[in-house]
């Protein structure tokens, strides 16, 4: 079945430093959108990244889709203390089932 | 408000004894799921309904039945809980649920039902 892996598990950066996860999938992705989880919270919708080669943007946060829509990375700039939590990412292939990656981790000392 | 609700938040139960976790949508969608969060695994989807008495397998889909009778519930039963069932548990919910463009496949979750099996 489809697979959807993220890299790194775990980040620790110093406020102020960037950070990057990157997602992959076995299979190509009809889309893919990306949550961030709280520590202890649920997880909450980002954004959706549709066409092969997207990039979007929400201020601090930019999001790609490659060319082949087999992979996706979410970089921040300058990470803030309230960048702390989980992010995932999440596509669907062909049909109605969404899977998700395992998550990236992102710990930020102030 | 819009809002995923789930009942109970906290479970904890010993193994074979039946339970039943409750979700609710006021968001009228069509599109509904479960999932299992463990550490290290990410969201595990264990079943999907497209709609009213339309539910489809996920990934993880044994030991766990789910029904759709009415467009705004759909609960999660485990019929003989084992302790590997032990988890976080989300339900969450979409306009629609295909890999088709548009905002109509954001997933909004529920707070999360923390279960234990002893």
């Amino acid at each position: 079945g489809q697979q959807v892996m993220q890299i790194p598990q775990y980040q620790h950066v110093q406020e102020g430093e960037d950070f990057t996860t990157y997602c992959n999938s076995s299979t190509t992705l009809s889309n893919i959108q990306w949550y961030k989880q709280r520590p202890g919270g649920h997880p909450v919708f980002l954004i959706q990244l549709v066409k092969s080669g997207e990039v979007k943007k929400q201020k601090r946060l930019t999001f790609q889709f490659g060319e082949a829509k087999k992979n996706s990375s979410l970089h921040i700039t300058a990470t803030q203390t309230t960048d702390v939590g989980t992010y995932f990412c999440a596509g669907y292939n062909a049909g109605n089932m969404l899977t998700f990656g395992g998550g990236t981790r992102l710990m930020v000392k102030p | 408000e819009a809002q995923v609700t789930q009942n109970p938040r906290y479970l904890i139960t010993v193994t074979g004894k039946k339970l039943t976790v409750t979700c609710s949508q006021n968001m009228n969608h069509e599109y509904m799921s479960w999932y299992r969060q463990d550490p290290g695994l990410g969201l595990r989807q264990i079943y999907y309904s497209m709609n009213v008495e339309v539910t489809d397998k996920g990934d993880v889909p044994e030991g766990y039945k789910v029904s759709r009778k009415e467009k705004r519930n759909f609960p999660l039963i485990l019929e003989s809980p084992s302790p590997n069932q032990t988890s976080l548990y989300f339900c969450a919910s979409s306009l629609g649920g295909t890999g088709l463009a548009g905002a109509w496949n954001t997933q909004y979750f529920g707070p999360g039902t923390r279960l234990t099996v002893l």
